[in-house]
């Protein structure tokens, strides 16, 4: 089965651009999360998807959002990005919601210039 | 809340040496635990889980028993080798679902 795929891999924008990151889940996988991760804050939550619906959320601005499709992929969005936006952003895939495994993408590595 | 709690890195060890990367948690109830691996420029692996106490998870030579007396999670590993150099995580899933993950250990190992 292959993996969690994220795309791009690598981004590099300005400050005050907006950007688009897309996660392909394990085939079967409904659920899906997103992570940011960076040095000084480690892993922090963002959100959770299910059957095309939030269910969960972190605390973060609302500049960051997301959705999911009905095949289970998940794009997120981050507009008038911050220098403090640089960050690996990690996607996450579960079976469903009774799992509490997670199955980790490679990330993205967003740059904010 | 929820909370996870690793020592702080990086460890540093020699190949065959014995790791414990200790881990502590702080639930109301009765979690999930699991460690996560991350290798260099890759995203987070599930390393092993146990999922009540007393249990003890076990992969690639690593092992981890949940103890409930103590609340913690250490992760441990008999002889390491170079390619056991990677950051790992203590992490703890609850009735939120959402894991709740500690800051990541690096682990060094030199040959």
């Amino acid at each position: 089965k292959a993996g969690v795929t994220q795309t791009p891999r690598y981004l590099i924008k300005t400050r005050g651009q907006q950007v688009t990151l897309s996660c392909s889940p394990i085939s079967g996988h409904r659920s899906v999360s997103w992570y940011q991760q960076t040095p000084g804050q480690g892993l922090q939550f963002l959100f959770e998807y299910f059957s095309e619906t939030q269910r969960n959320k972190g605390n973060f601005p609302g500049r960051f959002s997301g959705r999911q499709f009905s095949n289970s992929r998940s794009e997120m969005n981050v507009s008038t990005l911050e220098l403090g936006d640089s960050a690996l952003y990690l996607c996450a895939s579960s079976p469903d919601r009774s799992s509490y495994e997670q199955y980790f993408g490679p990330g993205t590595r967003l740059t904010v210039t | 809340g929820d909370s996870v709690t690793q020592m702080e890195g990086p460890v540093t060890l020699s190949e065959e040496a014995f790791l414990t990367i200790n881990c502590t948690y702080t639930a109301t109830g009765y979690p999930s635990l699991f460690w996560y691996v991350q290798y260099p420029g890759e995203g987070l692996q599930l390393l092993l889980k146990a999922t009540k106490a007393d249990d003890k998870g076990s992969n690639k030579g690593f092992e981890a028993t949940y103890r409930k007396e103590t609340t913690s999670f250490h992760l441990e590993k008999g002889s390491v080798q170079v390619s056991d150099s990677a950051v790992y995580f203590c992490a703890l899933s609850e009735r939120s679902y959402i894991p709740t993950f500690g800051r990541g250990t690096s682990l060094i190992v030199h040959p």
